[in-house]
């Protein structure tokens, strides 16, 4: 267990809609990332927050959003989905020199 | 950019035989280095990571890593694999010089198979 907690942890919805996706840190990490994993794309950074701030952002649409509230967790919005955007969504905290991953959460657009 | 190059999507192996997944990276400076692993319909679990100081890393599981910077490589290696390797292995790295900017670049990953 990595003290890392995502949810839900599957995610079935139909193209158009939007959905959250919920990340809780591990106690005491400051930063949480965003990852998506595809199998076209394999694993690419979304974005990162640190302490309530953008810190980096990556290869995240514009449909994407994200934002980290003052208890730390952060969410992840994605809106005018498309069926290109079935993947897993994965949240990390810690630091430069080590990141912990959450289990993820599975999303299907049919 | 950096960017990260793993040779080989599936590697097959038998029980007891010498694991190697390679790991390549493209980097002015180098990163920070990083082996995850991923079970089926699980998240990424920190196998190693090479940071400063000595370049023959140990990880978990009897996994171990060597940092050559005149190769620009980082491979994985595990002397005898058990079944229970067989998982998805991703090399990733770091940008050390932006400390605040600390995101993951990653491979493809390599399919780990042993047969027994």
């Amino acid at each position: 267990d990595s003290g890392v907690t995502q949810t839900p942890k599957h995610l079935i919805t139909a193209t158009g809609q939007r959905v959250t996706l919920r990340c809780s840190p591990r106690s005491g990490d400051l930063s949480v990332y965003w990852y998506q994993q595809s199998l076209d794309q394999g694993l690419q950074f979304l974005i990162q927050y640190y302490n309530g701030e953008e810190r980096a952002k990556g290869n995240i649409l514009e449909r994407f959003s994200a934002q980290q509230f003052p208890d730390l967790h952060s969410e992840l919005n994605l809106s005018s989905l498309e069926l290109g955007d079935s993947a897993l969504y994965f949240c990390a905290s810690g630091s430069q020199v080590e990141q912990f991953f959450g289990p993820g959460t599975r999303l299907t657009v049919l | 950019a950096q960017s990260v190059t793993q040779l080989g999507s599936h590697v097959s192996v038998s029980e007891g035989a010498l694991v190697l997944l390679r790991c390549n990276y493209s980097s002015s400076v180098p990163p920070y280095l990083f082996w995850y692993v991923q079970y089926p319909n699980q998240g990424l679990q920190l196998l190693l990571k090479y940071t400063t100081g000595a370049t023959l890393v140990k990880g978990i599981n009897g996994f171990e890593a060597e940092f050559k910077k005149s190769e620009t490589s980082f491979h994985l290696t595990k002397p005898s694999a058990h079944m229970s390797d067989a998982a998805e292995y991703f090399c990733a790295v770091s940008d050390r010089l932006n400390s605040g900017y600390s995101t993951l670049t990653f491979g493809k990953g390599t399919m780990l198979l042993v047969s027994p």
